[in-house]
């Protein structure tokens, strides 16, 4: 099957730093990727669609200048959470998609906690 | 607005007995429906299911799909402890512009000895 990593899996930072995630598809070109945002005991929140080579679609009530996403090629969609706050701590998922087969594969995730 | 619900958001057996987890769902353009596992990490890929009254197996887990009355179960027999885990069901819809997943909230199971 298609596997998808994520860099780092764990990260922790001080209130008002950045922080980027990589989410790397290794042995497919994912045409498209998903950010998603998970809170304990909570399901995925799906927070913006990634395209190569154009700009995030961003879900409504996330916030486009605070969660930059940059799908830089068919392999690596990063993730950079801007001026990190507390609330922002979450695990966030990646997965790449090729949509034309229904196919989503998720990356092992990376937990943020901020400070 | 897309709707995926699940049910029920809990549940506690004893191993050796036999699950079944519902789907629901209310959206437009619908395309799939996914089912996934998991456990402390991200969501590994059960099922994906696209047509109507066609079971899907996996060992002891299975599912089907109800296009018409718009809900799937997951079938888990001889359950085990390692069964344990949030059961998250999700569908792909068509927006116009991408395709994306709409998750549920998930169901919890425990398995005991």
């Amino acid at each position: 099957g298609a596997v998808v990593s994520q860099h780092p899996s764990w990260v922790i930072c001080k209130s008002g730093t950045s922080v980027k995630i990589e989410c790397r598809s290794l042995d497919f070109q994912a045409t498209t990727m998903f950010w998603y945002r998970q809170f304990p005991k909570q399901s995925l929140m799906l927070m913006a669609t990634s395209n190569e080579g154009s700009k995030a679609t961003y879900e409504q009530g996330v916030e486009k200048d605070k969660f930059l996403i940059n799908h830089a090629s068919l392999t690596l969609s990063t993730l950079t959470v801007t001026s990190a706050h507390p609330e922002d701590s979450s695990f966030y998922i990646c997965s790449a998609g090729r949509t034309l087969y229904n196919e989503q594969f998720f990356g092992p995730g990376t937990r943020l906690t901020v400070l | 607005e897309d709707k995926v619900v699940q049910s029920p958001l809990s549940l506690v057996v004893h191993e050796g007995d036999t699950v079944t987890l519902n789907c629901s769902y209310e959206v437009t353009n619908f395309r799939s429906l996914l089912w996934y596992k998991q456990e402390k990490k991200a969501p590994t890929f059960l099922f994906m299911l696209t047509s109507s009254g066609i079971e899907k197996k996996s060992g002891r887990l299975s599912s089907i799909l109800d296009k018409k009355e718009l809900f799937s179960i997951l079938n888990i027999t001889a359950t085990q402890t390692g069964d344990s885990a949030v059961y998250l069901c999700a569908v792909f819809i068509n927006t116009g512009t991408a395709s994306k997943l709409t998750f549920g909230t998930g169901t919890r199971l425990q398995v005991t000895l």
